[in-house]
């Protein structure tokens, strides 16, 4: 049972493009919602999270938007640069840390 | 100085071998965890250690057994190895034992051949 799904799999934006990818998930006990990733050979690094108490959190380049309502939340990356290319997850959580993971979007920007 | 470490980093076995990978983490977090990634890169929770007790212990053949010695450390033990335990796998570590930032390593790449 996945529990989070993302899409798209995969997304290739050019140098200066916004990259954008979402993801659902089922359990309302999810509490904390973080953006994870992750370069060839290394491990996830956290990039931004965001609790259900807010619907927009930003951090640099990087946005958040959640939509409570529909259990839905994604990450914005503006003026997208070919150093971010890497695997990006969405993860939910709970206060007993079970972190469930989504299925990863491999983003590729060309310069 | 490596926040979360693990060792070895590429661990090449032969089916049903037994083996072990060791986890230490220098942030005086209370929680570590194992993960695994697949060949599709999806990663998935398979023990969680609170204050070195077990509180995560998801539908893992018990062929994978942690061992959590201290606060600081995770080993993972793996006996009868099989091909389809061919993996990435992640140790990671956080202050609390949920919503709160998971520090992880940089993973050890098991092959059983």
């Amino acid at each position: 049972q996945q529990q989070v799904k993302q899409s798209p799999q995969s997304l290739i934006v050019q140098k200066g493009g916004i990259s954008i990818i979402n993801c659902a998930y089922e359990n309302t006990a999810f509490d904390y919602f973080p953006w994870y990733q992750q370069f060839p050979g290394k491990g996830p690094a956290l990039l931004i999270a965001i609790r259900p108490d807010v619907s927009e959190k930003k951090e640099g380049r990087f946005t958040i938007s959640f939509n409570k309502s529909a259990k839905q939340f994604s990450l914005h990356i503006m003026d997208s640069q070919p150093g971010d290319s890497a695997t990006y997850f969405c993860a939910a959580d709970t206060s007993y840390g079970k972190l469930t993971f989504g299925q990863g979007t491999i983003l590729t920007v060309h310069p | 100085d490596t926040a979360v470490s693990q060792t070895p980093k590429y661990l090449v076995t032969q089916m049903g071998n037994d083996k072990s990978i060791k986890c230490e983490q220098n942030l005086g977090h209370d929680t570590m965890y194992w993960y695994k990634q697949d060949s599709k890169k999806f990663l998935k929770i398979m023990f969680s250690y609170n204050n070195k007790e077990l509180i995560i212990n998801e539908t893992v053949p018990n062929r994978f057994s942690p061992k959590s010695p201290d606060k600081a450390h995770l080993n993972l033990h793996i006996n009868s190895l099989e091909l389809g335990d061919s993996a990435v796998y992640f140790c990671a570590s956080s202050q609390e034992k949920g919503g709160t930032e998971a520090f992880f390593g940089q993973g050890t790449r098991l092959t059983v051949v």
